[in-house]
């Protein structure tokens, strides 16, 4: 069992819509959880990231993490067709060994 | 704002041949990264080096070497390159190991026939 699971997409939206996007972890020892965004040939580039349960909003987007039930969200409210990419989670823990693990991406698509 | 900047963009290679890939950071950062990116398979960490001077195995090191040259610097080498080493590969960079962005060069994407 992979660490991150993240469902790969391909998502299609309009647009307008509001788009959620999730990962599950299996470690509970992740304390830190962020989001990329990584645009077609390009590399990645971090969104927000949160530390522990609760929520972070910025602009559009908002971060969710539920660590008793090891679930992160990105939710992007009034998707644009700019906001098609693929999105990737992260998580990490520093405490002993050091791991920073990236989930395999969702591709997001946003129709016009 | 250059940023992470890595070399080349593209290379074919032939199996059994060699090469270096190049990356700088201008951002004054300790810690640097290669990873590879694979469909389906995410990013997954080659080397990092925590530091100038360090460096240490991720999560699949094999058939790749690494240098951190100065506080600038990180090359990956392939000495004897696979088809298995096909992949899009990212240089990264952050402040300290522990920091949660890590900032991604434009990537390489490397074909060995």
């Amino acid at each position: 069992q992979k660490e991150v699971e993240q469902d790969p997409g391909p998502l299609s939206v309009p647009e307008g819509a509001i788009v959620s996007l999730n990962c599950t972890y299996s470690n509970s020892a992740f304390q830190y959880f962020m989001w990329y965004r990584q645009y077609s040939r390009k590399g990645p580039e971090l969104l927000m990231y949160t530390y522990s349960s609760g929520n972070k909003e910025d602009g559009r987007f908002t971060a969710q993490v539920d660590k008793s039930s090891k679930y992160i969200s990105l939710f992007i409210r009034d998707s644009q067709p700019s906001d098609s990419a693929t999105y990737l989670c992260a998580m990490i823990f520093t405490s002993g060994t050091y791991k920073y693990i990236f989930g395999t991406g969702t591709r997001l698509k946003v129709l016009a | 704002n250059a940023g992470v900047t890595q070399t080349p963009k593209f290379q074919v290679l032939k199996t059994g041949q060699s090469m270096t890939l190049q990356c700088a950071q201008d951002m004054n950062h300790n810690s640097m990264y290669w990873y590879r990116q694979d469909p389906g398979m995410g990013l997954r960490l080659i080397y990092y080096s925590a530091s100038e001077g360090t460096t240490d195995k991720g999560e699949v090191p094999n058939g790749y070497n690494v240098s951190r040259l100065n506080k600038r610097e990180f090359s990956l080498r392939l000495e004897s390159a696979a088809p298995s080493q096909t992949s899009v590969y990212f240089c990264a960079s952050s402040e300290n190991r522990a920091n949660t962005e890590a900032f991604f060069g434009q990537g390489t994407r490397l074909t060995v026939v």
